[in-house]
């Protein structure tokens, strides 16, 4: 199977700005959960979406949005970039299957964002 | 999944020897915990996990230890190999009433294999 993809891999916007970064899981995943990665915060939790539904969500502002298909790819968007957004944007495809106790997350290579 | 630039604890082990990264962990409900293995240019990688009901786990090479009284998380890496640097990182994850889960990431430990 191919593994989660994510594009593009490398971004450069100016600030106020907005952005667009897209995922597609691994084939039959229903669950993607977008994730940001900066070195002062580490990796945080953006928001999950599970059929088409966003199902949970962390604690970003609301210039950050996101949006998946039937197909089960996403896309999350990033609106009136700041400086502060620049970061390593993840995203994590699960199968989700309730009779297991949980569902491996598979990441994707990520998609570097630089605001200038 | 680069980690230029991250300010990490870090860990240097010589080739062969024994690694231990710690973590610390908040949420005494957590239900599960991950370890996650991060490359330069990948995204994080599974490594091990471990319910929140045990205090132990092995896997090739790895264990990980629980100790949930004082809120602790460990990975050990047996007979370190250079394939072995990266960041790690500990995850603790929350399954909701609904049953979507959710994964807190600690900061990370930059692990050095020395040749």
């Amino acid at each position: 199977k191919a593994g989660v993809t994510q594009t593009p891999r490398y971004l450069i916007k100016t600030r106020g700005q907005q952005v667009t970064l897209s995922c597609s899981p691994i084939s039959g995943h229903r669950s993607v959960s977008w994730y940001q990665q900066t070195p002062g915060q580490g990796l945080q939790f953006l928001f999950e979406y599970f059929s088409e539904t966003q199902r949970n969500k962390g604690n970003f502002p609301g210039r950050f949005s996101g949006r998946q298909f039937s197909n089960s790819r996403s896309e999350m968007n990033v609106s009136t970039l700041e400086l502060g957004d620049s970061a390593l944007y993840l995203c994590a495809s699960s199968s989700w299957d309730r009779a297991k106790l949980y569902n491996e997350q598979f990441f994707g290579p990520g998609t570097r964002l630089t605001v200038l | 999944g680069e980690s230029v630039g991250l300010h990490l604890p870090t860990l240097s082990v010589q080739e062969g020897d024994n690694s231990i990264i710690n973590c610390a962990y908040s949420n005494s409900a957590s239900d599960y915990f991950i370890w996650y293995k991060q490359e330069s240019g990948k995204g994080p990688q599974f490594i091990i996990d471990i319910r929140s009901n045990m205090d132990k786990r092995q896997g090739q090479r790895v264990t990980v230890l629980l100790n949930k009284t004082v809120k602790h998380l460990s990975l050990q890496i047996a007979a370190t190999q250079p394939g072995d640097s990266a960041v790690y990182f500990c995850a603790e994850v929350s399954i909701s009433n609904f049953g979507n889960e959710k994964l807190t990431f600690g900061t990370g430990t930059r692990l050095t294999i020395i040749p």
